[in-house]
């Protein structure tokens, strides 16, 4: 199993272009989440989705869209590239939790984005 | 809203000290509260997790946390620090809903020989 791989490794932009991050999971999980990691800030929620074809903002949604086609994949988009956009991005997947329940949340390696 | 606060962003200990990592939470349900490590150039992974079924968590890699709720503190500690517990170390609480979390700031641990 490969568990929880991104795409790209490493981007750099320039201001105003956009580009897509690919998120894959082979856990067969229903929760995908993207965050971002900034120095001092921890990792801060996006967006997220519980199941194929719905998705929803976490806490820093401005500026990204997502989409959850198909349930292994989560895509992660940037229409305008921004500098405050830099930052280190990490996707995670899980099993569906409930107010009784949590299921541990896999980490990606990340994606190290640089938008000058 | 629950959050978390870490104090101190890096921490230097020599190698065969004690580890202590400082986690509060705040919270306004009993938590779930975990910490995660996340070595150079890689993703976080968990150490361990607290889901209120004993106060006193044991994890990977001889770290262990205990819950103490009257201080609303979740610290990591670890007997003897090893060269190989160099990494940045994040405290998260679950939010009351789902499986979402919210992390604190991270305290990057350097152990010097």
């Amino acid at each position: 199993n490969a568990g929880v791989t991104q795409t790209p490794k490493f981007r750099v932009l320039k201001t105003g272009q956009s580009m897509t991050l690919l998120c894959a999971q082979d856990m067969n999980h229903e929760y995908m989440y993207w965050y971002r990691q900034d120095p001092g800030m921890g990792l801060r929620l996006i967006h997220y989705s519980v199941g194929e074809g719905t998705t929803a903002k976490g806490e820093v949604p401005d500026g990204y869209n997502v989409s959850r086609l198909k349930k292994q994949n989560f895509l992660l988009g940037l229409e305008s590239a921004a500098p405050s956009q830099t930052s280190v991005y990490f996707c995670a997947s899980s099993y569906s939790g409930t107010s009784e329940t949590y299921n541990e949340q896999f980490f990606g390696p990340g994606t190290r984005l640089t938008v000058l | 809203a629950q959050s978390v606060t870490q104090l101190g962003s890096h921490v230097s200990v020599s190698e065969g000290a004690l580890v202590l990592l400082r986690c509060n939470y705040s919270s306004s349900v009993p938590p779930y509260l975990f910490w995660y490590v996340q070595y150079p150039n890689q993703g976080l992974q968990l150490l361990l997790k607290y889901t209120s079924a004993a106060t006193l968590v044991k994890g990977i890699n001889g770290f262990e946390a205990e819950f103490k709720k009257s201080e609303t503190s979740f610290h990591l500690t670890k007997p003897s620090a090893h060269m190989s517990d160099a990494a940045e170390y994040f405290c998260a609480v679950r939010k009351a809903a789902g499986n979402k979390l919210t992390f604190g700031g991270g305290t990057r641990v350097l152990v010097k020989p």
